[in-house]
């Protein structure tokens, strides 16, 4: 099976900061690498597929990278709206998650 | 618009079978996988298995392969999840999620509202 790792598992960043997630595959997994977002109470929501491609309708503040057994999110600029928990995904296995909070 | 919609809420008792809903619309139903996530309670996302209608192509996760059963009725556009024997530890929330935009089962970029599934004596 394939293991995701993410890193950290929460941060505290303050508004206009820039944020950085980390994901490490156990074993490589191409670009098969998508990003979601998951809000207190609500619906999980796709962020960011194929390692870097946004998702319609996602603030160009998302951005992703990465491939074969490492990849990043970044939020460029952390708005209030962005306090989430975000997983990363690889090729059906989901990372324990991240909790952003503000500061 | 592409719609998931899932069945409701459902308590049961330990050892009961069940089996929940989630009715694709807005789409092409029988030519884009469907897949099922469970989240337990406070706690992460977890891949429970997917399914391509037009194939009954199914795919389980070691975790989950011989727990559920997942398949998909193309004449009425709905996947369903099914337990035979309910134990506590199957109490969670489950979503059905969709792979249509980017039309690979990886990506999950529609997902339904969820289904508390509650297993208590």
């Amino acid at each position: 099976d394939i293991q995701m790792t993410q890193s950290p598992s929460s941060l505290s960043a303050s508004v206009g900061d820039r944020v950085t997630i980390t994901c490490r595959a156990s074993q490589g997994i191409s670009n098969y690498l998508a990003w979601y977002q998951q809000k207190p109470g609500k619906v999980p929501k796709l962020l960011i597929y194929a390692a870097s491609t946004l998702q319609s309708g996602v603030p160009s503040r998302f951005s992703g990278s990465g491939s074969g057994t490492d990849f990043t999110l970044t939020i460029s600029s952390l708005q209030p709206e962005d306090v989430a928990t975000y997983y990363c995904h690889g090729r059906w296995t989901f990372g324990q998650g991240t909790n952003v909070e503000i500061k | 618009e592409v719609q998931l919609v899932q069945s409701g809420a459902e308590v049961k008792k330990p050892g009961e079978s069940l089996k929940i809903s989630c009715k694709g619309s807005g789409y092409s139903f029988t030519n884009y996988w469907i897949g099922w996530v469970r989240q337990m309670p406070g706690k992460g996302l977890e891949w429970m298995g997917i399914i391509y209608p037009g194939a009954s192509d199914t795919r389980y996760s070691p975790s989950f392969q011989g727990q559920v059963t997942i398949s998909a009725d193309k004449s009425i556009t709905t996947a369903y999840l099914q337990w035979s024997s309910l134990k506590a530890s199957d109490t969670a929330m489950y979503y059905c999620v969709g792979c249509i935009v980017a039309a690979s089962p990886y990506y999950f970029d529609s997902w339904g509202q969820g289904t508390l599934v509650t297993v208590s004596s």
